[in-house]
Order: C-alpha cells, then structure tokens, then sequence
C-alpha cells in the first residue's frame, strides 16, 4: 500500500528539548514536503526537497532543520522547541511534475 | 500576502443539494490547480486538479471550474452527501517541476442529512 508513516503521531515536550519527528514514503517520490497546520492560517511549508541531499526552505522554516540522507526518508529536527512551534505537522512527497501530493496522516505536537 | 484564498471558512448544505466552495488566486503564474480533502486525525487527501489551459474538470460527484482572467476557482460537489463534511483545501502550483505548493486556509463544508 502506497503510504507516507510519520511518527509520532502526537508528542508533548517542553521547551529546549532536542526531538525528531520521522517521515517515511514507500513510492520511491522524489519530492518530499514538510508542513505545518494551525488554525485559520491553513497549511504552510516548513522544508522541501527535491531529492537525496537536496533540500530548501519554503515559507516559514525559522525554527527546523531537515536532512536528505535517503530517499525515502525526510525528519523534520526541531533542535531547540519553542510553544509558538505547537501545530500540527504534516508530510508529503510526489512524483516529478505538477502531480498531487500525498500526506501522512499528522503529527501533533504540544510543546510547554 | 495570501496568494491563494478561501474567503468561506465553512458552508452547510443539505444532503442531495449542490456544494459550491470557491478559491480566488493573486499569483498569475499559478498554473496548476487541486483541490484536498481533509477529515479530523488525517491528512490532506487529493480530490481533484485542473491545468490553467482547461476551464473544467469533472470526477464524477466533483467538478472544478477555472476562469483565468478571474482569477477563480471552484470547486463543484452534486448531489452532496454526509460523507462529505470535511474541510477542503485549493492548492496551486506555480509552473512545471515547481516545488511549492501553495494552500488556501480550508472551507470546512458541513453536509446535513
């Protein structure tokens, strides 16, 4: 079955505290996404990446790293938490083109 | 500045009516356009796309309709059903190969039986 797996899928954490949150795609995409959803702002682009080793920054990465190593895989690093990171985080990857992206199905993450 | 909006925030329409959820767009090199489906505790699942060289789109229960110098987008659901109480999302693409998808802020449509 064709599916982007993010875990975890709900994470509370305080302030400072270094966490990862994994995104796996089984489509062999190329384009993997990150983003984050809150309320009456819709869905905002953290990170994209075009391919292994090759990433960038879309409307609102201040606060994230993330890291190509393999291409099925895309985590989103938060080394240093902050509240105003509190949303919830989606992945997504495509195929080349102008072709739908799919998600994982969220991370919620509350941070204190 | 919001390049694509979504000026509804939610619609109610009664079971077997017509669903209409509306997109305005500023970026005229938008050139792609989908619209997503989403339920609470999941993600954004793909519904429907249109190119900017069509003015319409049908699958089945869903048409999008296009107008370009409007710079316009719609999103058509006949005969509307309950399972179709989501939020739904238009999203654009800015040429071949881009990389950025840009979302509206969601109409969440309420179908009522």
């Amino acid at each position: 079955e064709a599916q982007v797996t993010q875990n975890p899928r709900y994470l509370i954490t305080v302030t400072g505290k270094k966490l990862t949150v994994t995104c796996s795609q089984n489509m062999n995409h190329e384009y993997m996404s990150w983003y984050r959803q809150d309320p009456g702002l819709g869905l905002r682009q953290i990170y994209y990446s075009m391919n292994v080793e090759v990433t960038d920054k879309g409307d609102v990465p201040e606060g994230y790293k993330v890291s190509r190593k393999e291409k099925r895989n895309f985590p989103l690093i938060l080394e240093s938490p902050s509240p105003n990171q509190t949303s919830l985080y989606f992945c997504a990857s495509r195929d080349r083109g102008n072709q739908p992206q799919h998600f994982g199905d969220g991370t919620r993450l509350s941070i204190l | 500045d919001q390049q694509v909006k979504q000026n509804s925030p939610s619609l109610s329409v009664q079971e077997g009516r017509i669903s209409i959820l509306n997109c305005d767009y500023t970026n005229s090199m938008f050139d792609y356009f989908l619209w997503y489906k989403k339920y609470p505790a999941e993600g954004p699942t793909f519904l429907i796309s249109i190119s900017s060289i069509k003015d319409k789109n049908e699958d089945g229960r869903f048409t999008v309709f296009l107008n370009k110098s409007a710079k316009h987008l719609s999103l058509h659901i006949v005969p509307s059903q309950p399972g179709d109480s989501a939020v739904y999302f238009c999203a654009a693409y800015s040429g071949a190969g881009s990389y950025q998808l840009t979302f509206g802020k969601g109409t969440k449509l309420s179908v009522i039986p």
